[in-house]
């Protein structure tokens, strides 16, 4: 298994340019989460997803938007980059079983620069 | 807001026993805490969690006091590879674990 993979592993994009961040995972799992971290800051949760078909906003989801098109995949969508979007993005999926060891598994990565 | 307390870095020698500390006071009936870290540049790891009893695992030991407001991360034989950022999570028992990271604790495990 690969756990959960991120693409790309490294992005710089110019002000007002858009892309999006991949996140497959291949554990079956319901849940799925985007955070991004800052240089010297714990995680902050943008978006997650509580199963196919849906998501949900986190602690700061202004400016990102996202997409649960299929159960594997997890898409972090930014339409008009702003420099405050340099960061770190992580992704990370978890089963839906309560009272059950429903860790969150991260990905890699994505390190994105805005300039 | 992250519901935990931890000191911001800490220093522990090779081969010795590693103890992270966390304030978690205001941690209700329905909430575990979750131990992860995160090695520089990787996303974090799932190290451990607890509810009310002491936990152990091969990566480590979770000691949580008996009124649940504060718990210890026990690493019992540190390696230079053990040297990472630990955070100390309370999350709801129930439901997307929406993880609220705090800063951290960055241990450094020294030869």
């Amino acid at each position: 298994n690969a756990g959960v993979t991120q693409t790309p592993k490294f992005r710089v994009l110019k002000t007002g340019q858009s892309m999006t961040l991949l996140c497959a995972q291949d554990m079956n799992h319901e849940y799925m989460y985007w955070y991004r971290q800052d240089p010297g800051m714990g995680l902050r949760l943008i978006h997650y997803s509580v199963g196919e078909g849906t998501t949900a906003k986190g602690e700061v989801p202004d400016g990102y938007n996202v997409s649960r098109l299929k159960k594997q995949n997890f898409l972090l969508g930014l339409e008009s980059a702003a420099p405050s979007q340099t960061s770190v993005y992580f992704c990370a999926s978890s089963t839906d079983r309560v009272l059950v060891d429903n860790e969150q598994f991260f990905g890699p990565g994505t390190r994105l620069t805005v300039l | 807001d992250a519901k935990t307390t931890q000191p911001t870095s800490m220093d522990c020698a090779e081969g010795r026993a590693a103890n992270l500390p966390c304030n978690h006071s205001t941690i209700s009936g329905n909430e575990y805490v979750y131990w992860y870290r995160q090695i520089h540049s990787q996303g974090p790891q799932y190290i451990i969690h607890g509810l009310k009893n002491n936990e152990t695992n091969e990566m480590a030991s979770l000691i949580i006091t008996e009124d649940r407001k504060s718990s210890t991360l026990i690493l019992p034989h540190a390696t230079l590879r053990d040297t990472a950022v630990y955070y100390c999570i309370v999350r709801p028992i129930q439901g997307a674990q929406k993880l609220v990271f705090g800063q951290g604790t960055r241990l450094t495990i020294n030869p």
